[in-house]
């Protein structure tokens, strides 16, 4: 039950578009398609953006966009705006329970 | 409207115990898979437990395992989470989340959370 790596933090201007990585093991990333991507705001719960990889639940922005690559999975954010400035993190699936990513500071420039 | 209601937070003491309570509606409660995610001041999610629909299957994170309960109500749409022999390191906000039925590995609402802070 280790966390998933992410970058700490990654940063774009307006318009441009940005990834973070999400880095597991054949345990969990590699071994599965249920790969969940979170947005949070500081002080509030987390909202779901991209489910079983590269899902999105209605509603959310088609900037969004996942994909997965052996044990790594990552979250594009294409169309960067001011207002995807908040905290990232991944979700693994891992057989008898769900491992987080460390997660990602998503700074708009 | 999809509601998940969290409540139970406090401050105890290191070894105390704490029950954690997380009311919904708006949805089908019985249907849906279940979990409890919490957040440390300042650090990241993680997963800490959670049940099927039933009350049959349930599954903890190894560091709260033989510590933490949970258990569901689904006639009163409630989820619990019993929180014993509590250590400084469970301090956090605990989130009550719902799986999704289409949406079946992931959790697609949250509660607000409440805060629990293990301290002397």
């Amino acid at each position: 039950q280790s966390a998933l790596t992410q970058p700490r933090s990654v940063s774009g201007s307006p318009g441009q578009s940005v990834t973070i990585s999400c880095t597991g093991t054949s345990s969990d990333v590699g071994g599965y398609n249920y790969v969940s991507w979170y947005q949070q705001f500081p002080g509030k719960a987390p909202k779901l953006m991209i489910y079983d990889v590269i899902k999105r639940p209605s509603g959310v922005p088609d900037r969004f966009s996942g994909s997965k690559s052996g044990n790594t999975a990552s979250l594009t954010i294409s169309g960067l705006q001011a207002q995807d400035e908040a905290d990232y993190y991944c979700c693994s699936y891992a057989v008898t329970s769900y491992v987080f990513g460390t997660g990602t500071k998503l700074t708009v420039l | 409207e999809v509601q998940l209601v969290e409540s139970g937070g406090g401050l105890v003491q290191p070894g105390g115990s704490l029950r954690l309570s997380c009311v919904t509606s708006g949805f089908s409660f019985s249907g849906h898979w279940m979990s409890w995610v919490r957040q440390a001041p300042g650090k990241g999610l993680e997963w800490v437990a959670n049940m099927n629909q039933d009350g049959s299957d349930k599954y903890f994170l190894d560091s709260v395992k033989g510590r933490f309960f949970i258990t569901r109500d689904n006639a009163k749409n409630s989820l619990y989470l019993q929180m014993n022999s509590l250590r400084a390191e469970d301090t956090a906000v605990y989130y009550c989340a719902r799986f999704g039925v289409v949406i079946s590995a992931a959790m697609d609402v949250w509660g607000q959370g409440t805060a629990v802070t293990v301290s002397s």
